[in-house]
């Protein structure tokens, strides 16, 4: 069964652009299929970005983008802003009975 | 609107028994799977389980099988999170969750606010 890495850190400036990685550490070729993205703000429930690799959900503005390449799945947030520092979870299918599993999470943090 | 609206926040005692609650409203409640996600002090989020509540299917991640029980009552369109024995490890914010019904994965659109359980002696 798969577990989900990221970076415990990202930062930027206002306006620019930054990169979150989540890696798995199986070779399931499904986890890389299935990857979606949150982000939570401190003390709040977290906020469904992206869903299966690329796709947002209605009302998510397309700052926010998805990617994978290899064994890596990434997003990318663009013109960044205030309300941007959070952390940020990737979340995969995991394998067996694992249905769901979520990355270690990414503290982003708008210099 | 959709709403996912948990019960309290618990103070119990290691050992004692609990069952939290996520009310659902504004979607047929039967029809899309519930999660249940373990948010431990300053760290991240587990996956717990989650459960079908048209057959009361469930299912639980190998972490948490055997550790919890989750149900649902569709008369009042509420899910549940129930332990017979906690620990003071189970202290942590617990959410409810709707599963995103667009899409291959299991993700999850409308988070209940969140319940914290507090276990201590």
């Amino acid at each position: 069964q798969s577990a989900l890495t990221q970076p415990p850190s990202a930062s930027g400036s206002p306006g620019q652009s930054v990169t979150i990685s989540c890696s798995a550490t199986s070779n399931d070729v499904d986890v890389y299929k299935y990857v979606s993205w949150y982000r939570q703000h401190p003390d709040k429930a977290p906020k469904l970005l992206i869903y299966d690799v690329s796709k947002r959900p209605s009302g998510v503005p397309d700052r926010f983008s998805g990617s994978t390449s290899g064994n890596t799945a990434s997003l990318t947030v663009s013109g960044l802003q205030a309300e941007d520092e959070a952390d940020y979870y990737c979340s995969s299918y995991a394998g067996g009975n694992n249905l769901s599993v979520f990355g270690t999470g990414t503290k982003v943090t708008v210099l | 609107e959709v709403q996912m609206v948990q019960s309290g926040a618990e103070v119990k005692e290691p050992g004692e028994s609990l069952k939290i609650s996520c009310e659902a409203s504004g979607y047929r409640f039967t029809t899309h799977w519930i999660a249940w996600v373990r948010q431990m002090p300053g760290k991240g989020l587990e996956w717990m389980g989650m459960i079908y509540p048209d057959d009361s299917g469930t299912r639980y991640s190998p972490s948490f099988q055997g550790q919890i029980t989750i149900s649902a009552d569709k008369s009042v369109s509420t899910a549940y999170l129930q332990w017979s024995s906690l620990k003071a490890s189970d202290t942590a914010m617990y959410y409810c969750a709707r599963r995103f019904p667009i899409g291959s994965g299991w993700n999850f659109d409308y988070w209940g606010q969140g319940t914290l359980v507090t276990v201590s002696s």
